[in-house]
């Protein structure tokens, strides 16, 4: 199973955009790139999954260089309630994923 | 739209007990899981079913027992409960894509204390 390496904790401002990058050097041919939030007292929620380039979606956006041996999780304009943990996970064809542990998020008002 | 539900929300046991936390999910997904997550830290995969009949080890399963009752339910069995498996305990379903899962839909969690 591919490593991954976030950094550990990440502060911003209301109104800013946040960029998370992971690291996953040994990700295989066919793994996706899969990021998850989670709230304190609630399971992951999915966020956006990508296999190169720039996927995006209502939430977030994900840039995958052409190595893709990182990505970064990109939120445009945080707000108080994006305060989370953020998981990136290399997702393989067999479906078991490792989930490390995450950055958490602090948005400041 | 229930999702993936978990019984019970809390428990507290005593060392040596045991016990057998339920899941069960209505969307019908091949695939679930078990993960543990401890303060601070990640989820840490327990055991998984691609489908029903089928069960797989993860990452830390020593201690524990999975069923893949039918498609819709997959339970987690403490046969004798530590305190080093006090933990939050999530499961989670997803379908199987054409190349790989698709995303994992999460239960709220059990919280399981073990004095």
């Amino acid at each position: 199973l591919a490593k991954t390496t976030q950094p550990i904790s990440m502060d911003s401002y209301e109104g800013q955009e946040v960029n998370i990058t992971c690291s996953h050097n040994n990700i295989a041919t066919n793994d996706y790139i899969t990021w998850y939030q989670q709230f304190p007292s609630q399971g992951p929620r999915f966020i956006i999954q990508g296999y190169k380039t720039k996927v995006t979606n209502e939430v977030a956006s994900l840039f995958i260089p052409a190595d893709r041996k990182s990505s970064t999780l990109s939120l445009p304009r945080v707000s108080l309630s994006d305060t989370a943990v953020y998981y990136c996970l290399v997702v393989p064809n067999a479906g078991k994923s490792t989930f490390g542990d995450g950055t958490t998020l602090t948005v400041k008002p | 739209n229930a999702g993936v539900t978990q019984t019970p929300k809390f428990q507290v046991l005593k060392t040596g007990q045991s016990m057998t936390l339920q899941c069960a999910q209505d969307m019908n997904h091949n695939s679930m899981y078990w993960y543990r997550q401890d303060p601070g830290m990640g989820l840490r995969l327990i055991y998984y079913s691609a489908s029903e009949g089928t069960t797989d080890k993860g990452e830390v399963p020593n201690g524990y027992n999975v069923s893949r009752l039918n498609k819709r339910e997959f339970s987690l069995r403490l046969e004798s409960a530590a305190p080093s498996q006090t933990s939050v305990y999530f499961c989670a379903s997803s379908s199987m894509g054409q190349l790989l899962d698709q995303p994992q839909h999460f239960g709220d969690g059990t919280r399981l204390s073990i004095l």
